[in-house]
C-alpha cells in the first residue's frame, strides 16, 4: 500500500518557535509538495522539490524553507512561527515529469500557533 | 497565482440523485486537470487526471468532462449515496511544474 506518512498529525507551538514538519514517501516518487488548507482557500502551495536537494517556490513561500536531502523525506520548516501559520499542512508526492501525475496525500499535519 | 474555481461551494442532495459540480480554469497554457475526492478525516485521493481537450473519465458512478478550450471541468455523480459525502478539489496546471487548487465543492448526501 503506497503511503505518504507525516510526522505529527497535531501540534501546538508558540510565536517564535522553529517547526519543523516531515514528510516521508515510500514510493520512490521524484516530486514533493508541501500544501497549506485555510477554510474558503482550498490547498496553497508553498514549497515543491523535483528532485533531492532541489526546491522551488509555490504560490506562498514567505515565512517557510524546506529542505529535501533525500530522495523520500521532504521537510518543511518554519523559521519563526506566527500565529496567521495556524493551519492544516499536506504534504503530497507524485512520479514523473510534469503535473500529470496524481498526487499522494499524507495525512495532514494540523498546526496550531499560540 | 492562477484563478481556478469551483462551484457550487457546497450542495446537499438526497440519496438516489444525481449531481454535477463545476470547476473553472484560465484557458489559456493548459497542461492537466485532476479532480480530488476528500472524505473527512481522511487524505485526499485522486479521481482523474486529464489532459486532452474532449476528455472523459469514468469510475463507477462518477465522471468527469473536460473543455480546455472555454476552460471548464464538470464533474457528475450518478445516483449518489452517503458514503460520496466529501469535499471535491479540482486543481488546474498550466505549466509543466505545479498544480494550483480550487477552494472545492462540499458535497452531502442525506439518507
Amino acid at each position: 500500500d503506497v503511503k505518504v506518512t507525516q510526522s505529527s498529525r497535531y501540534l501546538v507551538k508558540r510565536t517564535g518557535e522553529k517547526v519543523f514538519l516531515e514528510c516521508v514517501q515510500d514510493m520512490d516518487h521524484e516530486n514533493m509538495f508541501w500544501y497549506r488548507q485555510d477554510p474558503g482557500l482550498g490547498l496553497r502551495l508553498i514549497y515543491f522539490s523535483y528532485d533531492v536537494k532541489m526546491k522551488e517556490k509555490g504560490d506562498i513561500p514567505e515565512g517557510y524553507s524546506v529542505s529535501r536531502e533525500k530522495k523520500e523525506r521532504f521537510s518543511l520548516i518554519l523559521e519563526s512561527a506566527s500565529t496567521n501559520q495556524t493551519s492544516m499542512y499536506l504534504c503530497a508526492s507524485s512520479s514523473g515529469t510534469g503535473s500529470t501525475g496524481e498526487l499522494f496525500f499524507g495525512e495532514g499535519s494540523r498546526l496550531t500557533v499560540l | 497565482i492562477l484563478n481556478v474555481e469551483q462551484s457550487p461551494q457546497s450542495l446537499h442532495v438526497q440519496e438516489g440523485d444525481s449531481t454535477n459540480f463545476t470547476c473553472s480554469f484560465p484557458s489559456s497554457n493548459f497542461y492537466a486537470l485532476h479532480w480530488y475526492r476528500w472524505e473527512t478525516a481522511k487524505s485526499p485521493e485522486a479521481l482523474f487526471v486529464m489532459t486532452l481537450n474532449g476528455d472523459e473519465k469514468k469510475k463507477g458512478r462518477i465522471s468527469a468532462t473536460l473543455n480546455t478550450k472555454e476552460g471548464y471541468s464538470y464533474l457528475y455523480i450518478k445516483g449518489s449515496q452517503p458514503e460520496d459525502s466529501a469535499t471535491y478539489l479540482c486543481a488546474f496546471s498550466g505549466s509543466a511544474r505545479q498544480l494550483t487548487f480550487g477552494s472545492g465543492t462540499q458535497l452531502t448526501v442525506l439518507p
